[in-house]
């Protein structure tokens, strides 16, 4: 069956670190992959998506690339900042199916 | 105005008893879904329905029983509640007949003494 591999179930950084938080999946056909955050004390919500190989997602300065070569839809940010701590997921839909495969999470943490 | 309500925030209950989590969305979506966070464990998915129907159920224990009375609604019924069920259950909604991001409500933490 179809699924989504976070390698790293937490990460800590400082302050204006370069972040790469690692996603890797399996799939039959062409799905769409998502990133989704969730802050503390609230539900997840979309970061992007990107729906083709090559498509760049981007948002809040945060970016990842549809790669199908290698499976991969990894999350970077150039410079992180105390307020992106948070629980990273990635996901994926399948095609003609609209449910979501999740990842376990990564824990970002910020340290002051 | 919020999209998504779950009622209540915030859930005490004994072992034993069975509760009923709400939520409602606001969104126009036919495809709602049930998803359960235990404390430091990631997201697990629960169930879906889409018009009101069953389509995926991940949950082992028949003790848990979603309910659409209508179809901006998917409460979720629990009973002979335990410890181990103790989590945070957030309800979602999406649009369906293609691939739609998935929103999410603010989630009801349940406590089971």
């Amino acid at each position: 069956g179809d699924s989504v591999t976070q390698t790293e179930g937490q990460v800590a950084l400082s302050e204006e670190d370069f972040l790469t938080i690692h996603c890797n999946y399996s799939a039959s056909g062409y799905p769409t992959l998502f990133w989704y955050v969730q802050y503390p004390g609230e539900g997840p919500q979309l970061l992007f998506r990107a729906s083709r190989d090559k498509e760049k997602g981007s948002s809040r300065g945060f970016e990842a690339t549809y790669d199908k070569g290698t499976t991969s839809f990894h999350l970077r940010k150039a410079s992180v900042q105390e307020s992106d701590s948070a629980v990273y997921y990635c996901a994926l839909s399948a095609d003609s199916n609209y449910q979501l495969i999740w990842g376990s999470g990564t824990k970002l943490i910020i340290k002051p | 105005d919020p999209k998504i309500i779950q009622k209540p925030k915030y859930l005490v209950a004994v072992t034993g008893s069975e509760k009923i989590l709400i939520c409602e969305q606001y969104l126009g979506h036919n495809a709602m879904y049930w998803y359960r966070q235990s404390a430091k464990k990631p997201l697990e998915f629960m169930f879906s329905y889409s018009y009101q129907k069953l389509m995926d159920n991940q949950t082992a224990s028949s003790r848990f029983q979603p309910q659409s009375s209508k179809k901006n609604h998917l409460d979720l019924q629990i009973t002979a509640l335990k410890p181990d069920d103790s989590a945070t259950y957030f309800c979602a909604s999406s649009g369906t007949g293609g691939v739609y991001e998935q929103y999410f409500g603010p989630g009801t933490r349940l406590t089971v003494l």
